[in-house]
Order: C-alpha cells, then sequence, then structure tokens
C-alpha cells in the first residue's frame, strides 16, 4: 500500500513568490492534515480536513496561505506571497478517520525562501 | 509553554543501552501518541496510549501514562544505531480541540 505522497521534495524560491505544495493521502483516508515543522521543533497544525471540509483552519494564517481538497482525496496548500519567515518543512498527513489517532505521514516539502 | 514537553531535548547512548524520554502535558487527554523522525523524512507513528490504559509495549518499545502527573515515558529497550531519530510525544485533548499537539521532541543519538 502507498503510504501519503508528497511534492515537491523541496523548493527554493525568492521572497514575495508564490509556492505550492501537493499531497496525495493514503486511499481510503478521509481525514487530511497539513503541518507545520520548524528545525527543532515539533509539527504545528495548520489545516484539516474532513473529506472535502476544512474543518479546523484556526491556524493557517489567511492572508498569505491557502488550501483546498478537491473530492477528498488530493489536497495543495498555497503560499502567495511568500516571505522570509515561511522557511520550515510541510508535511501532509491523513487517518482512515479523526477518531482513529494514528497519523500517517508524507515525507515533507521543505522549502526555502530567498 | 506547549501542551506536550520531552525531556530531556537530547540522548546520547552506547547501543545496547536503555533510553528514556519523557513527556509533561498540561490537560486532561483522551489518548497520547509517541512519533519517530529520522532526519529528513516523515514522522513514523509508534504508539498510542488512551487515557485509561497505563502501560504498552510494542516489541522494544514500552510507553507508561500516569494521567495524575500529566506526563508519560517511552523507554527504548537494547537500543540500537538505527534508533537515532527525534522522538515526539503528540496529546489529543478536549481543551485543544481534539486534535493532535506535538512536543518539541527529544533527539536520540545511539553510537555504536
Amino acid at each position: 500500500e502507498a503510504g501519503v505522497v508528497q511534492s515537491p521534495r523541496y523548493k527554493i524560491i525568492e521572497k514575495k513568490q508564490p509556492v505550492a505544495f501537493w499531497c496525495n493521502p493514503i486511499s481510503g483516508h478521509n481525514t487530511l492534515y497539513w503541518y507545520l515543522q520548524n528545525l527543532g521543533q515539533g509539527p504545528e497544525l495548520l489545516i484539516r480536513y474532513e473529506n472535502e471540509e476544512a474543518v479546523d483552519d484556526s491556524q493557517l494564517p489567511k492572508d498569505r496561505f491557502s488550501a483546498e481538497r478537491l473530492k477528498g482525496v488530493d489536497s495543495t496548500l498555497k503560499i502567495q506571497p511568500a516571505e522570509l519567515g515561511d522557511s520550515a518543512v510541510y508535511l501532509c498527513a491523513s487517518s482512515l478517520d479523526r477518531r482513529t489517532g494514528e497519523l500517517f505521514f508524507g515525507e515533507g516539502s521543505r522549502l526555502t525562501v530567498l | 509553554s506547549q501542551q506536550g514537553e520531552e525531556d530531556p531535548q537530547a540522548l546520547s547512548i552506547q547501543e545496547g543501552e536503555n533510553a528514556t524520554m519523557n513527556c509533561s502535558y498540561k490537560t486532561s487527554i483522551n489518548n497520547l501518541q509517541w512519533y519517530r523522525q529520522n532526519s529528513g523524512r516523515g514522522l513514523v507513528h509508534l504508539i498510542l496510549i488512551r487515557s485509561n490504559e497505563r502501560e504498552k509495549h510494542s516489541g522494544r518499545l514500552r510507553v507508561t501514562l500516569d494521567t495524575s502527573k500529566k506526563s508519560s515515558s517511552l523507554l527504548i529497550t537494547a537500543s540500537r544505531a538505527a534508533d537515532t531519530a527525534s522522538y515526539f510525544c503528540a496529546t489529543d485533548a478536549p481543551e485543544y480541540g481534539n486534535k493532535l499537539v506535538f512536543g518539541a521532541g527529544t533527539i536520540l543519538r545511539v553510537k555504536s
């Protein structure tokens, strides 16, 4: 069974440029998460989807970040415009449903903003 | 400070020794989970322990939970060089909207 797939693995951009990350969760997993991980820190939740619905986006900086999960499967996370402080690893995770507890993570997308 | 805090921040041991990492949290929880992250990789789930459980085992891993002290420990027995990684505890708590909140992690280095 394929795991959570993320792309790109690495992205280097200049500040004020846009960037987008893509995530394909494990087949059948209804819940999808985007986390932000700064160096030396644990992941912090940005947004959680139950199927197509964003049920928790309280930590998503909505002035520059946006996300979507069309048809309740793949998801994209976009930053526009990127700032220096956005340099981090963006992790996608999925779970069968929220009550299951266990999260399956992708390898992450490492963003460097110059 | 965070809901979950690991202690120590870093731990260096010799192969074959046991490694113990601790996690403290602030509020009542539904469950507590431990994850491992190898350098440059995603997180991998290790164990989930529910609030009504006190101890769980999985291979060389042993997790304990003390809800009266709001703390958990992860014990790795007979450590191997491949256990070198960062270990995170994460709590699922009603006060935090029933979402997983991760601590800052413990960096474990196992020397061969």
